[in-house]
């Protein structure tokens, strides 16, 4: 069965750094596009980013352009968040989600949160 | 960006009753449109994609309507379990934007 398992959330300052980590298993992990999506406490859903299979293409949100990093490890089946110069609002649920080809996500972790606060 | 415009944000009703959301683009998005579940505390789940696929093992009192700048979500026949905030996600073009949920509540 499909498991995507997320990591690395925590306390951060403002201007501080996390690194997120989503471990996959139960299908075959270089197949398939990788997402991240986030939740902020009591609001609604943000697409974060995007990754191709081959790590050929990503794509993000205007609010994290520039401060963020997608990758990913096919050899260890891992997705990553490299999240920098962290602010306020960043704060959140994280959610990676396997992505179709269509761009929907059709399975999604069980999110990490990411606090940001001095 | 691409807005979404889900219609109502609250929505309160009883066990049996026959619900539709409307999820509305800010311009056309063919059918490149997919609907979410999500339940407290838990991470969304996929419903429809491609506007009217009902994703596998998905009850089939969901379905999914519409294509261009309009869409629905219609549940038949509510059940208890489907008490839940719904999300629609365009997937046109990046940033893949989201609506900004219905929550549906027991009457």
């Amino acid at each position: 069965q499909v498991q995507l398992v997320e990591s690395g959330g925590g306390l951060v300052k403002p201007g501080g750094s996390l690194r997120l980590s989503c471990a996959a298993s139960g299908f075959t992990f270089s197949d398939y596009y990788m997402s991240w999506i986030r939740q902020a406490p009591g609001k609604g859903l943000e697409w974060v980013s995007y990754i191709s299979s081959s790590s050929s293409y990503t794509n993000y949100a205007d609010s994290v352009k520039g401060r963020f990093t997608i990758s990913r490890d096919n050899a260890k089946n891992s997705l990553y968040l490299q999240m920098n110069s962290l602010r306020a609002e960043d704060t959140a649920v994280y959610y990676c989600a396997r992505t179709a080809v269509a761009g929907y996500d059709d399975y999604w972790g069980q999110g990490t949160l990411v606090t940001v606060s001095s | 960006d691409i807005q979404l415009t889900q219609s109502p944000s609250f929505l309160s009703a009883s066990v049996g009753d026959r619900v539709t959301i409307t999820c509305r683009a800010s311009q056309g998005i063919s059918s490149y449109l997919a609907w979410y579940q999500q339940k407290p505390g838990k991470a969304p789940k996929l419903l429809i994609y491609a506007a009217s696929t009902l994703q596998s093992g998905v009850p089939s009192r969901f379905s999914g309507s519409g294509s261009g700048t309009e869409f629905t979500l219609t549940i038949s026949s509510l059940q208890p379990e489907d008490f839940a905030t719904y999300y629609c996600q365009q997937l046109n073009s990046y940033p893949f934007t989201f609506g900004q949920g219905t929550r549906l509540e027991i009457k």
